[in-house]
């Protein structure tokens, strides 16, 4: 069954970038014509919808972000990342990676990144 | 955008309890609607899809129903295990939003 594992720095600066990487494992990132997406939860508990990919390289970014976030996709090595920029206290959440846009399932443990100086 | 309102924010019930859980959107969704199970500590895992369909290996204990604005989520015997934050979440356009949550706890 396909798992999926997010990655990367657990701390960020203001101002400066947040980027994590989601490894599929036990398929195929390419397999099934998914979309994959990015979720986040605040301290609040209240999940945002950040934005999705496909294999293709298709996007479509959730707009609250305001052009912030980059999505990107790497099938060789069945990964695909999210950079959001200018880092504030807010951003601070736990990310989660998940397959699919329309619903999400499975998801990734989950990512805390903090943003602080 | 459209927006998810649940209600109750959070319940207590005694085990053996029948639960209802109500989401509503803010705009006609038809049956585009997911509910998630979170438990303390873990990622949302999908408990039912299109309104009321139950996910692989859920138990039979949960029901879904619901169109167009106003959707439940009925637990029909509440147990230790469903402890828990349950939330809605839609797929009728972008962006995908989610409700707030429920929070269940065992009376």
């Amino acid at each position: 069954q396909v798992q999926l594992q997010e990655s990367g720095p657990r701390l960020v600066k203001p101002s400066q970038t947040l980027s994590l990487t989601c490894t599929v494992a036990g398929g195929s990132i390419s397999g099934g014509g998914y979309y994959w997406s990015w979720i986040r939860q605040s301290a609040g508990k209240r999940l945002e919808w950040l934005g999705r990919i496909n294999t293709s390289g298709s996007t479509f970014y959730n707009p609250s972000l305001q052009s912030r976030v980059t999505m990107s996709v790497d099938t060789s090595k069945n990964q695909f990342s999210l950079n959001l920029r200018s880092v504030t206290a807010a951003d601070t959440a736990i990310y989660y990676c998940a397959r699919g846009d329309l619903y999400f399932d499975p998801w990734g443990q989950g990512a805390l990144v903090t943003v602080s100086s | 955008d459209i927006q998810m309102t649940q209600s109750p924010s959070s319940l207590s019930a005694s085990v053996g309890d029948r639960i209802t859980i109500t989401c509503r959107a803010s705009r006609d969704i038809t049956n585009y609607l997911n509910w998630y199970q979170q438990k303390p500590g873990k990622a949302p895992t999908l408990l039912i899809y299109d309104a009321s369909t139950l996910e692989t290996g859920v138990p039979s204990r949960f029901s879904g129903s619901g169109s167009g604005t106003d959707f439940t989520l009925t637990i029909s015997s509440l147990q230790p295990e469903d402890v828990a934050t349950y939330y809605c979440q839609h797929f009728d356009i972008l962006p995908r939003t989610f409700g707030q949550g429920t929070k269940v706890e065992i009376k």
